[in-house]
């Protein structure tokens, strides 16, 4: 039973516009939520993140978005680049119980 | 350093085989994580330590068999696999004490395929 859910399996964008990338999560307990962007052969490298106390993060041209009611968060790249080409996964805790989940990915293609 | 190294990069063994996949940092962190990723699946959390000491073991067979040998290494220890374990095992580290919100830093992962 996926607890994280990235219903979009890929996405194609053209350079400079906007990529929104939409994470699902179904536990109420998760009160911390990460970004993590994945090239191939390598492992998952750290985008950035957001605590549920929180709605909005934003660290240079990468904002997260939760909405804590609709158990949805969202990673907005703008503007995005050729090399932001990668899967994206979400992930989500909980400190109580010490969760963690990933969620199931989305390989975003930035076209030149 | 920044970076995380897992050694080696692709292992193929059977079922009957002994083998270890080794995670080495030099970040100073004080958590290392295991996680095991099938394809077209996201990472999933297998093992954590903290400060040397395992602190969580999310119900994995016991063919697997962790080892913290010092702050920068971390072991796994493979027996008896099955084919079903051919997977992705991705290893990561953080600063903190291995509480699941802190930032992990990961490694390239060893491709393991059992034969």
């Amino acid at each position: 039973d996926q607890q994280v859910k990235q219903n979009s399996p890929s996405l194609s964008v053209q350079e400079g516009r906007i990529s929104i990338l939409n994470c699902d999560y179904t536990n109420s307990m998760f009160d911390y939520f990460l970004w993590y962007k994945k090239y191939p052969a390598e492992g998952p490298t750290f985008l950035i993140s957001i605590s549920s106390i929180k709605d909005k993060n934003e660290d240079g041209r990468f904002t997260v978005f939760l909405n804590k009611s609709a158990k949805h968060l969202s990673l907005h790249i703008v503007p995005s680049q050729p090399g932001d080409s990668a899967v994206y996964f979400c992930a989500a805790s909980a400190l109580a119980g010490n969760q963690f989940y990933f969620g199931t990915g989305t390989s975003l293609t930035v076209i030149p | 350093d920044t970076e995380v190294t897992q050694t080696p990069k692709h292992l193929v063994m059977g079922m009957t085989n002994k083998k270890s996949l080794k995670c080495e940092q030099h970040m100073g962190h004080r958590a290392m994580y295991w996680y095991k990723q099938k394809a077209k699946k996201p990472p999933e959390l297998m093992f954590v330590y903290s400060y040397e000491k395992l602190s969580i073991n999310e119900s994995v067979p016991s063919r697997f068999s962790p080892e913290c040998p010092n702050s920068s290494l971390l072991n796994l220890h493979l027996h008896a696999l099955q084919p079903e374990d051919s997977a992705l095992y991705l290893c990561a580290s953080s600063q903190g004490q291995g509480k699941v919100t802190d930032t992990q830093y990961f490694g390239p992962g060893t491709r393991l395929t059992v034969l």
